[in-house]
């Protein structure tokens, strides 16, 4: 069982590249979302989805895509690049969208924009 | 709106010594509260979860936490830390739609 698996896990790109991190789960969880993690503030929540054909935007959405067309995979697009998106990008899913599930998170994506 | 307060940026104990990591939540209804641990490079890994009942929860690696409604606090516990401990711990809150609202992490130094 491989859980929640993001490729890849190292990037490195230049301003106004676009790219896509992928997400996938094999848990069938209805629930998948992105967060980032920057020193000295934690994780923030970029996007989330409920179910597929549903997203909606966290805290930080801003340069960021998504979409949900199966159950399984939530990719994360960056458009254009920006030095401000360097960070260490998290993929998270749960079982169901009430509070008392295990929230499981993949191993994370290292991104680097020059 | 949801917050997690971790008001430790940096905390050093010694090998063998008592832990505690303290965690304070902003949340209008009863919260799901989590611990996270991440060692540098790695994925954030689940020590722990609050979801009801026994306010006095058991994690992995020989962690606990402690659920106060009246504080608003789920400080993190450990009776003896080994070298091995040594990481950022992250305190989570989940808000409406699983949404994780998380604090800003304490690191944990172990000296010899």
């Amino acid at each position: 069982n491989a859980g929640v698996t993001q490729t890849p896990k190292f990037q490195v790109l230049k301003t106004g590249q676009s790219m896509t991190l992928q997400c996938a789960q094999d848990m069938n969880h209805e629930y998948m979302s992105w967060y980032r993690q920057d020193p000295g503030m934690g994780l923030r929540l970029i996007h989330y989805s409920v179910g597929a054909g549903i997203t909606d935007q966290g805290e930080v959405p801003n340069g960021y895509n998504v979409s949900r067309s199966t159950t399984e995979d939530f990719p994360l697009r960056l458009l254009s690049a920006a030095p401000s998106q360097t960070s260490v990008y998290f993929c998270a899913s749960s079982y169901s969208t009430t509070g008392g599930n295990t929230i499981y998170f993949g191993e994370g994506s290292w991104l680097t924009v020059v | 709106a949801q917050s997690v307060t971790q008001p430790d940026i940096h905390i050093t104990v010694s090998e063998g010594a008592s832990l505690e990591l303290r965690c304070n939540y902003s949340y209008g209804a009863t919260p799901y509260l989590f611990w996270y641990v991440q060692s540098p490079g790695q994925g954030l890994q689940l020590l722990l979860k609050y979801f009801s009942g026994d306010t006095l929860v058991q994690g992995i690696k020989g962690f606990e936490a402690e659920f106060k409604r009246s504080q608003s606090s789920f400080n993190l516990r450990k009776p003896s830390v080994h070298w091995s401990d040594a990481a950022e711990y992250f305190c989570a809150v989940v808000g409406g739609f699983q949404k994780l609202v998380f604090g800003t992490g304490t690191r944990l130094l172990v000296s010899p």
